[in-house]
């Protein structure tokens, strides 16, 4: 079975532009996560969909990062305006909840975001 | 708020020698601990500890879990190149799916 699939695996950009991260979940699981990842503040939670439903985005920074899950498979990560302060990798990932895996999350292979 | 801290922030070892990470954690109704390790891309699932006391084994690598002082540990004996990574440590609480985790300890072995 395939893995969290991301897409852009890299992405520069200039500031001010809008920068849209895709993901497709594991399928079957039915939890999804943004996470993002910096050397200064290691990996942080940005929002998380259960059942397609957003249910915690206290992690979104501002109202420049939004996030849509229009159905069990595909996911998009915003950002607009960017700016250099958002240069990350972005992680998706998902789980089942409920399943006998408890709460393990698997990741996908992250998108690399560099804001000029 | 749920918080994780690992430690050390960085180590570095020979081939051959022995590790200890530590994670301590303060969670409001604990539900499972979590490793992973992550090399170049994505972090990778290595355990998920859910009951004091009861060490899980991979390998060389292992690790237990202490609810009563609220941390853990992960062992990893006659180290290889191939474990120099960033080993995170991730909780999760009743009540939600999320994981939190802590920075991760970046771990180098020099041959």
């Amino acid at each position: 079975d395939a893995g969290v699939i991301q897409s852009p695996r890299h992405e520069v950009t200039e500031m001010g532009q809008e920068v849209t991260l895709r993901c497709k979940p594991i399928s079957g699981h039915n939890s999804l996560f943004w996470y993002r990842q910096t050397m200064m503040r290691g990996l942080e939670l940005l929002i998380y969909f259960n059942n397609n439903v957003p249910i915690d985005d206290s992690g979104m920074p501002e109202d420049r990062f939004s996030a849509k899950m229009p159905n069990a498979s595909f996911s998009t990560l915003k950002i607009q305006p960017s700016e250099p302060r958002d240069s990350a990798v972005y992680f998706c990932a998902s789980s089942l909840q409920g399943g006998n895996s408890g709460n393990t999350i698997y990741f996908g292979e992250g998108s690399w975001l560099t804001v000029v | 708020e749920d918080k994780v801290v690992q430690s050390p922030l960085s180590l570095v070892v020979h081939e051959g020698d022995t590790v200890t990470l530590n994670c301590s954690y303060e969670v409001t109704n604990f539900r499972s601990l979590l490793w992973y390790k992550q090399e170049k891309k994505a972090p990778t699932f290595l355990f998920m500890l859910t009951s004091s006391g009861i060490e899980k084994k991979s390998g060389r690598l292992s690790s237990i879990l202490d609810k009563k002082e609220l941390f853990s540990i992960l062992n990893i004996t006659a180290t290889q190149t191939g474990d120099s990574a960033i080993y995170l440590c991730a909780v999760s609480n009743f009540g939600n799916e999320k994981l939190t985790f802590g920075t991760g300890t970046r771990l180098t072995i020099i041959p």
